[in-house]
Formats: structure tokens, C-alpha cells, sequence
């Protein structure tokens, strides 16, 4: 059972357009939800995280909107430009388990 | 700081063989986590060591074992290799401050083939 389900798998977008990735879950004791950004030969790095007592977090181009009744949370990215172009991964985590799950990535492409 | 460092970098072994990865945690760093990412997908949580114990697992067998060293380092050993062993290897390093979520940070991973 997948505890996190991503979409889209893959993503194209024009330079200085909005980027949009979408994450559901399943379980409601999840309370951390970050989001990953991973370059080929790498391993994921923390880009943005949000806890579900706010409905949006933004972080320069970055932002993170939450929807606990919907269990859904989205990675916006403004003015999208070609280094932006990674596999993102959304993850949700419970309280103090360190324990994160993962959805399946987006892979984004950024046309200059 | 050399972040999360993690050898080797790529691995091919024979089905029934075993193999073991290794982690050097970021500087500071005293839990370290592995997750298996296969091909196309996110990371699957494997294990995670503290204080040299295994604190937490995820669904995986007996097969992945692990260990953690008195300087942090950690191992991961998987027995029995199986073709579907064959993915990246991720080692995650944070620092417990017993705060509800600790940052992790990731190693570049190890990229296990299985024939």
C-alpha cells in the first residue's frame, strides 16, 4: 500500500512558468510533509517542508500549500528556469519516528 | 565538511551473493537511516540506527541487516542477493536533538546491480 501517491510522473514546463507537483496520503497521523529536489547522481536534498497547522509555506520561488481535509499537499515553483529541472519527491512523515515515506517523483523539465 | 559520504559508488554482484555498503555520516550527525530507491521510484525506508541499536525498519526482510559503529558509521549487509535487490542505496545522516524532526541529509548513494 502506498502510503504517499505523486503525480504527475513527469513534468514539462517553459522557462519563467509555474511548476506544479501534487501529493495525497492516506494516513491522518502524518504531520511532517517535505519535498525532496534530486539531481542525476545524487542523492535527494530538503528543499521545503510544512507542518499541517499551516496551509502554505513559501520559501523564495518555492511554495508549499497543504489541504488537511483533502490530505493533499502541492509544490508550487514560480518562474521556473532550466537548473530547476530535477526529480522531485513529496515524503510525509510521523511525529518523532524520523520516518519518512516517500511518493514516486515528478520529473520536471525546464525548456529555456 | 565532507556531508554524508558513502562507498562504494557502484556495486555489481551475482544472485546469492552477499554484499555490504558503508556511510559516513555528516560531521555532528549520530542517527543514520538507509533507503533502497529503485529505478524510477522514491525512496523505501529500510532501517535506521541510534546509539549503535536499530531504532526503526520498514518492510523489508531479515535478508538487509545493518550496523552502526561507536564513531556513527554505519553499514547496511544484504544476504541472499535477489535480482530485485538491484537499485540505489541511500544513506540519510541527522542529528537526534529530540526535537519532533530532524533534517536529513542524504549521501550520493551506492548503485547496486544484481545479475
Amino acid at each position: 500500500q502506498q502510503q504517499v501517491k505523486q503525480s504527475p510522473q513527469s513534468l514539462i514546463v517553459q522557462k519563467g512558468g509555474i511548476s506544479i507537483i501534487n501529493c495525497a496520503y492516506e494516513n491522518t497521523a502524518f504531520d511532517y510533509f517535505p519535498w525532496y529536489q534530486q539531481f542525476p547522481g545524487k542523492g535527494p536534498a530538503l528543499l521545503i517542508a510544512i507542518r499541517p497547522d499551516v496551509s502554505e509555506k513559501k520559501e523564495g520561488r518555492f511554495t508549499i500549500s497543504f489541504n488537511k481535509s483533502a490530505k493533499q499537499f502541492s509544490l508550487h515553483i514560480m518562474d521556473s528556469q532550466p537548473g530547476d529541472s530535477a526529480t522531485y519527491f513529496c515524503a510525509a512523515s510521523l511525529r518523532n519516528f524520523n520516518k519518512f515515506y516517500f511518493g514516486s517523483g515528478t520529473k520536471l523539465n525546464v525548456k529555456p | 565538511d565532507a556531508g554524508v559520504t558513502q562507498s562504494p559508488t557502484h556495486l555489481i554482484k551475482t544472485r546469492g551473493q552477499q554484499v555490504t555498503l558503508r556511510c559516513s555520516p555528516k560531521s555532528g550527525h549520530d542517527t543514520v537511516s538507509w533507503y533502497q530507491q529503485a529505478l524510477g521510484q522514491g525512496p523505501q525506508f529500510i532501517f535506521q540506527y541510534y546509539e549503535e541499536e536499530e531504532r526503526q525498519r520498514g518492510n523489508f526482510p531479515d535478508r538487509f541487516s545493518g550496523h552502526q559503529y561507536p564513531n556513527y558509521s554505519s553499514e547496511l549487509n544484504v544476504n541472499a542477493l535477489l535480482l530485485g535487490d538491484s537499485a540505489l542505496y541511500l544513506c540519510a545522516s541527522s542529528r537526534d536533538r529530540g526535537q519532533l524532526y530532524n533534517e536529513q541529509f542524504f549521501g550520493p548513494g551506492t548503485r547496486l546491480t544484481v545479475l
